[in-house]
């Protein structure tokens, strides 16, 4: 089957760093997304990645391993905005294939 | 990238009722897609509708509860159909975002309550 795994929740502190780990298993991989949603939101594109490194949008960075089938969220100087659910998505075929979500937990 | 309106943004309805969910893009894109999401949960995609064909959908779906239509390429229907409790949920319409590394553009959600 197709899988991708992510932690459940994280808890970090106000203008910390954080990072949020995916592992996939899928038929086929034409890249890792990233997603946040805050509560009652809908979910907003944060980052792709097709090949494997480092891509940087500001302070969100997100790495992908294609040998590993891994990749990961990087969020620098933590704010209490960034208080959301991220998901890792692979684009599989013609669909994506979500993670369940990690719950961001930023304390002051 | 594309903006979709969808509404309603949220509903109470009754038991056995249908209700549409209607999503409109300001651009023209080839397929949207069709999710259920509960709260606190991971994304489920329901189908895929393609302007012209029929949708497709995934497995655990299909058309008799969950018709959809899609007369053109910047619009298209969601209708949750003789609805029960367990179909209360959030719906999302989304999109893909050309040019934007594979992204997704999502309507802003209806949020279904059915008592």
């Amino acid at each position: 089957g197709q899988s991708l795994e992510q932690p459940s929740e994280v808890t970090a502190v106000e203008g910390a760093i954080v990072q949020i780990n995916c592992t996939y298993q899928t038929s086929g991989f034409y890249g890792l997304s990233w997603y946040q949603q805050h509560d009652g939101g809908a979910p907003t594109f944060l980052s792709y990645n097709g090949l494997d490194g480092l891509e940087e949008t500001g302070r969100f960075s997100s790495f992908l391993s294609r040998s590993d089938s891994y990749g990961y969220l990087l969020l620098q100087e933590l704010q209490m905005k960034d208080s959301a659910s991220y998901f890792c998505a692979v684009k599989s075929n013609y669909q994506l294939i979500w993670g369940a979500g990690t719950k961001l937990i930023i304390k002051p | 990238s594309a903006v979709i309106s969808q509404k309603p943004s949220r509903d109470i309805c009754q038991r056995g009722t249908s209700l549409t969910i209607q999503c409109q893009v300001d651009s023209q894109v080839t397929m949207m897609f069709w999710y259920r999401q509960q709260p606190g949960q991971s994304l489920t995609l329901i189908a895929t509708a393609n302007q012209g064909s029929e949708a497709t959908y995934e497995s655990g779906f299909v058309i008799d509860k969950f018709p959809i239509s899609r007369p053109n390429l910047t619009f298209s229907t969601l209708t949750v159909s003789n609805m029960s409790p367990e179909d209360s949920s959030i719906y999302l319409c989304s999109v893909e975002r050309n040019g934007f590394g594979n992204g997704y553009t999502f309507g802003s959600g209806t949020r279904l309550t059915v008592v």
